[in-house]
């Protein structure tokens, strides 16, 4: 069965670095989002995107925040300077159809990023 | 906006009895309702959704779920847990025209023998 992927499952940093988080989605898939879930709280979502640009992002996702689709395959989330409190378990997903027809998300394992 | 509570961060129960996830919602449009679990170190996996029609909902492993629209809520059952349900559970909403799944918190379920 077809499954997201993300890479790495575990990612260690320093406060102020760059990290990018990477996602393979469901390959004929055409919908694609970021959540994030900080310990011991809800799973929030980021962002999500189609046909090349964001459709929909939240209040968390600033402009330290981007997402990228460097080829056909690959999703990446791009966090520029890191701060402590953006440790997190992050999880991609995608989609075939539209979320707003009530389609399902496939959901990859996470990346579980520690900022120190 | 929607919100989505889920009353109880954990819930013990015995092997083959009965169990009850509560989520209610609250949204000022229609929803869609999710269940949503996550098995140790694994991602999100849909156990079942709501879209429309039939209020009583059944999905994977034995799961079913009542949606009840007068009290807002949309609760998880199974007459006979395994262990291997042990997980956490999430509800999850959306609505027509957009693209973001609101989750609850999550509710831990522990099945001992």
């Amino acid at each position: 069965e077809p499954e997201v992927t993300q890479t790495p499952s575990h990612q260690v940093t320093q406060m102020g670095q760059e990290v990018i988080l990477r996602c393979v989605p469901i390959s004929n898939h055409l919908y694609f989002y970021w959540y994030r879930q900080i310990l011991g709280q809800k799973v929030e979502f980021l962002v999500s995107f189609y046909n090349n640009e964001i459709s929909e992002k939240s209040e968390i996702f600033d402009d330290q925040f981007s997402v990228e689709r460097p080829d056909g395959s690959n999703f990446t989330l791009k966090i520029r300077s890191t701060k402590l409190e953006d440790s997190a378990m992050y999880f991609c997903a995608s989609s075939d159809l539209f979320a707003g027809t009530g389609d399902e998300q496939y959901f990859g394992p996470g990346t579980r990023l520690t900022v120190t | 906006a929607q919100s989505v509570t889920q009353l109880d961060s954990q819930v013990p129960v015995f092997e083959e009895a009965p169990v009850e996830l509560r989520c209610n919602y609250s949204s000022s449009v229609s929803v869609y309702l999710f269940w949503y679990v996550q098995y140790p170190n694994q991602g999100l996996q849909l156990l079942l959704k709501y879209l429309s029609g039939s209020t009583l909902v059944k999905g994977i492993n034995g799961f079913e779920a009542e949606f009840n629209k007068s009290q807002t809520s949309f609760h998880l059952r199974k007459p006979s847990v395994h262990i291997s349900d042990t997980a956490e559970y999430f509800c999850a909403v959306s609505h027509s025209g957009y693209s973001t799944l609101t989750f609850g918190k999550g509710t831990m379920l522990l099945v001992s023998p």
